[in-house]
């Protein structure tokens, strides 16, 4: 089944300690992205890649760091998080065809 | 730059027709998109449409797009409960993969 898998689901955490998110999928598809959702600002692109190796920053990258070393795992990593970071963030990854792009469930992170 | 905007809410009693609509700016957009989002998950795609078409229909959906007016619009015939959701549109640039989405609109259906 072609999907895009993000773990965990939900994260609380504490200001200031280090936590990735994962997110993989099995499509081979070259281009993924993360994007946070809050209420009111509708999706907001955080960083993206292109292919393995190849990043770039979207509309909100402070605070947010990535890597593509393999084609099929995109991790988002907050080297210190701080509590405007918290949100529901979304994994997405799409072919180069346009034909639409495949979204995670989600990750609920709370930072206190 | 680029900018994809939506009407907040539409409610509308089961059985009647939706429509969401969306504008955007970005007149090189090569795909514009409907997705759905229901309360705890992700996006679902919904449709989509080349920017050279004027409609698209897929069952219950159709797809119209006006590129004069750079206005896209999701129309769903014979609403139903389980289509109440928050509908997103997006576009995709023309030389990267990049969606801009708009705000989202939430569809409530009454029954």
């Amino acid at each position: 089944e072609a999907q895009v898998t993000q773990n965990p689901r939900y994260l609380i955490t504490v200001t200031g300690k280090k936590l990735t998110v994962t997110c993989s999928q099995n499509m081979n598809h070259e281009y993924m992205s993360w994007y946070r959702q809050d209420p009111g600002l509708g999706l907001r692109q955080i960083y993206y890649s292109m292919n393995v190796e190849v990043t770039d920053k979207g509309d909100v990258p402070e605070g947010y760091k990535v890597s593509r070393k393999e084609k099929r795992n995109f991790p988002l990593i907050l080297e210190s998080p701080s509590p405007n970071q918290t949100s529901l963030y979304f994994c997405a990854s799409s072919s180069q065809t346009g034909q639409g792009a495949f979204f995670g469930q989600g990750t609920r992170l709370t930072v206190v | 730059g680029e900018d994809v905007e939506q009407s907040l809410f539409l409610s509308v009693r089961e059985g009647d027709s939706s429509v969401i609509n969306c504008t955007y700016t970005d007149s090189s957009s090569t795909y514009l998109y409907w997705y759905k989002q229901e309360p705890g998950a992700g996006l679902q795609l919904l449709t989509y449409i080349f920017s050279n078409m004027d409609m698209k229909q897929d069952q219950r959906l159709t797809v119209l797009l006006n590129k004069k007016d750079k206005h896209l619009s999701l129309r769903i015939a014979d609403t139903q409960t389980g289509d109440s959701a928050i509908y997103f549109c997006a576009e995709k640039g023309s030389d990267t993969g990049k969606l801009i989405f708009g705000q989202g609109t939430t569809l409530q259906v009454k029954p």
